[in-house]
């Protein structure tokens, strides 16, 4: 199985502030893979597929970027409302495997 | 606008079965795959199953392989997830997502609690 590696587990932000999350994989998966928000108590909200693609209604201050098995999500001036956790997948190979989240708290 | 609403959710004993349902709507449901995923209490998220859009392709994650099973009804655009031999492990909360790219629309999602 591919295993998926982010970092950080958390971090601390403040509004305005830029934000980068890693995801590693264990094994190459070329671009397939995809970025997830979610608040708490919430479904999961799906941002980034294609490593760099933005879902529709997604805002532009979310981007990603990688390729094989280093992948990167950027929010560039982080809102009020990312503050959630955020989750990377790969869905090159079953099983699709999950990162095991980083959680973006208030400074 | 794609709905999904997921149903069938509950507490069972340990070695109990239960039936998840999945009701799609704004979609061609026939058209597309689906995935169920899930998420135990507090912790993260978890594939749990893949099924093709005419139904017999499908995929499990190991830990669920043997107990439950994926189908779908087209003409009823509904998703199931048959869930035999349930375990502790098993609570979480279950969600479907439309498999495309590779899940860009989920479900709220329905609790499911193996306790005895």
């Amino acid at each position: 199985d591919i295993q998926m590696t982010q970092s950080p587990s958390s971090l601390s932000a403040s509004v305005g502030d830029r934000v980068t999350i890693t995801c590693r994989a264990s094994q190459g998966i070329s671009n397939y893979l995809a970025w997830f928000q979610q608040r708490p108590g919430k479904a999961p909200k799906s941002l980034i597929y294609g490593a760099s693609s933005l879902q529709s209604g997604v805002p532009s201050r979310f981007s990603g970027s990688g390729s094989g098995t280093d992948f990167t999500l950027t929010i560039s001036s982080l809102q009020p409302e990312d503050f959630a956790t955020y989750y990377c997948q790969q869905y090159d190979t079953y099983p699709l495997t999950f990162g095991g989240g980083t959680k973006v708290g208030i400074k | 606008e794609v709905l999904l609403l997921e149903s069938g959710g509950g507490l069972v004993l340990p070695g109990g079965s239960l039936r998840l349902s999945c009701a799609a709507s704004g979609f061609t449901f026939s058209s597309y795959p689906m995935n169920w995923v899930r998420q135990a209490p507090g912790k993260g998220l978890e594939w749990v199953s893949s099924i093709g859009s005419g139904g017999t392709t499908t995929y499990y994650a190991d830990s669920v392989k043997g107990r439950f099973t994926a189908s779908r009804d087209n003409s009823k655009n509904t998703l199931y997830l048959q869930m035999n031999s349930l375990r502790a492990e098993d609570t979480a909360t279950y969600y479907c997502a439309r498999a495309v790219r590779p899940s860009d629309y989920w479900g709220q999602g329905t609790l499911v609690t193996v306790s005895s």
